[in-house]
């Protein structure tokens, strides 16, 4: 079964970096495109970047662009958001989500938790 | 990127159906047949419920279904049970191959 596993949250400080990775197994990985989504505390759902099966296209909320970057390594099954300049606002659970054929997210993970905070 | 519309809240008795409207414009939900609705339960992930609009992924119950009519969509749950009382959030595919989320709406079964 799909099975998909986040990790890389915690506390950090406003204006620092971190990296999250979303490590897929039980569908093959390089087949797929990929998405984050997030959820602030008490609201609602977010998405913030998909990336193409191989890796080669990108798309971005324009919340988020210029300062996020989603990628992939598909030999090691993992995808990959690297959050730069990160703001208070940014503070939520953050999920990857496996694209069914391109108009849907069909599976979720449990997400991780990030806090942006001084 | 403007999220889609939805209801915050919407309410309805064991055994009823009930409709959760998403509304967006002529560039996402009015341009394409990809919208899809999840269930949210309190602490949990998000599960896809409806996908392409109408498209009911195996081992969803037939109580829920989907349609749309220009830029709105719409999720409809017959036979309200307890176990419905989650929150709902369609999702839209755009014309600049984003997506983007309603604000999400939350169902009380009485």
């Amino acid at each position: 079964q799909v099975q998909l596993v986040e990790s890389g949250g915690g506390v950090v400080q406003p204006g620092t970096s971190l990296r999250l990775s979303c490590a897929a197994s039980g569908f093959t990985f390089s087949s797929y495109g990929m998405h984050w989504v997030r959820q602030a505390p008490g609201k609602g759902l977010e998405w913030v970047a998909v990336i193409s099966y191989d890796g080669s296209t990108q798309y971005y909320a324009d919340s988020v662009k210029g300062r996020f970057t989603i990628s992939r390594d598909n030999s090691k099954n993992t995808l990959f958001l690297q959050m730069n300049g990160l703001r208070a606002e940014d503070t939520a659970v953050f999920y990857c989500a496996k694209d069914g054929v391109g108009t849907y997210l069909d599976h979720w993970g449990q997400g991780t938790l990030v806090t942006v905070s001084s | 990127q403007s999220a889609l519309t939805q209801p915050a809240s919407v309410s309805g008795s064991p055994g009823q159906s009930i409709t959760i409207s998403c509304t967006g414009t002529t560039n996402d939900v009015g341009r394409y047949n990809y919208v899809s609705w999840y269930q949210q339960h309190p602490g949990k992930a998000p599960k896809l419920i409806i996908y392409d609009v109408s498209n009911r992924p195996s081992g969803v119950s037939h109580r829920f279904s989907g349609s749309k009519s220009g830029n709105t969509a719409s999720l409809t749950i017959s036979g309200l049970q307890a176990e419905d009382e989650a929150d709902y959030y369609c999702n839209s595919y755009t014309y600049s191959s984003t997506r983007v989320f309603g604000g999400g709406t939350k169902l009380t079964v009485l």
